[in-house]
């Protein structure tokens, strides 16, 4: 059956290190993998996407890695602030699908 | 821009009742999906939408209905609610997929957290 593995415990981290995430998943072929950011009692909103025929992608302090053959993605948030504080949610989809199929989302706490 | 829209936020059925919730966009995003995310359960897709005039079923649409009437409005109804569906309901919307540059990135509304009594 498909699996999408995020870590369930969370990750606690001191402001200004590295944090790194990591999403696994089985049985997809995905056309890119999706990271979103969801805050307590808010809506999932989008950070990165990168396709599968990408290594690496950056955005500010966000960097996202994806390796089809490991069948992995990680996400890192380099020097870590406490407003970084969230669950952040690996999302993939198959091509010529909008379909997202969700992971079950990795919180994070940036201690200061 | 509003962006998506949910009402209401909160509410509270008894088991058996019925009531509709509402999402809006105002991207003119084709397609539209509705989700409920329960503890260590995640996101599951319920039904959605690709265009004005169609449904699909998602992951989980048992007890489920949804209208997309107009472009901009995808309504989730719940006929006979139960305890088995006080969750945490978010709509999300995208554009068109298709094509290399294609992101279908999608953009979620606030939430509506239902309890069944």
């Amino acid at each position: 059956s498909q699996k999408i593995e995020q870590n369930s415990e969370a990750l606690n981290i001191q402001e200004g290190k590295t944090a790194t995430l990591t999403c696994n998943y089985t049985n997809y072929s995905p056309a890119y993998l999706q990271w979103y950011r969801q805050d307590p009692g808010r809506g999932p909103v989008f950070l990165l996407l990168i396709r599968e025929n990408e290594k690496e992608k950056r955005k500010e302090r966000l960097k996202v890695t994806f390796d089809t053959t490991l069948k992995q993605s990680l996400f890192h948030i380099t020097a870590s602030q406490p407003a970084d504080s969230a669950t952040y949610l690996c999302a993939l989809a198959k091509r010529g699908n909008n379909r997202l199929a969700f992971g079950k989302g990795n919180q994070v706490v940036v201690i200061p | 821009n509003a962006g998506v829209t949910q009402t209401p936020k909160f509410r509270v059925l008894k088991t058996g009742q019925s009531m509709t919730l509402l999402c809006a966009q105002d991207m003119n995003h084709e397609y539209m999906y509705w989700y409920r995310q329960d503890p260590g359960m995640g996101l599951r897709l319920i039904h959605y939408s690709v265009g004005e005039g169609t449904t699909a079923k998602g992951e989980v649409p048992d007890g489920y209905n949804v209208s997309r009437l107009k472009k901009q409005n995808f309504l989730l109804g719940l006929e006979s609610a139960a305890p088995s569906q006080t969750s945490v309901y978010f709509c999300a919307s995208s554009s068109v997929a298709g094509g290399l540059t294609s992101t279908d990135t999608q953009y979620f509304g606030p939430g509506t957290r239902l309890t069944v009594l």
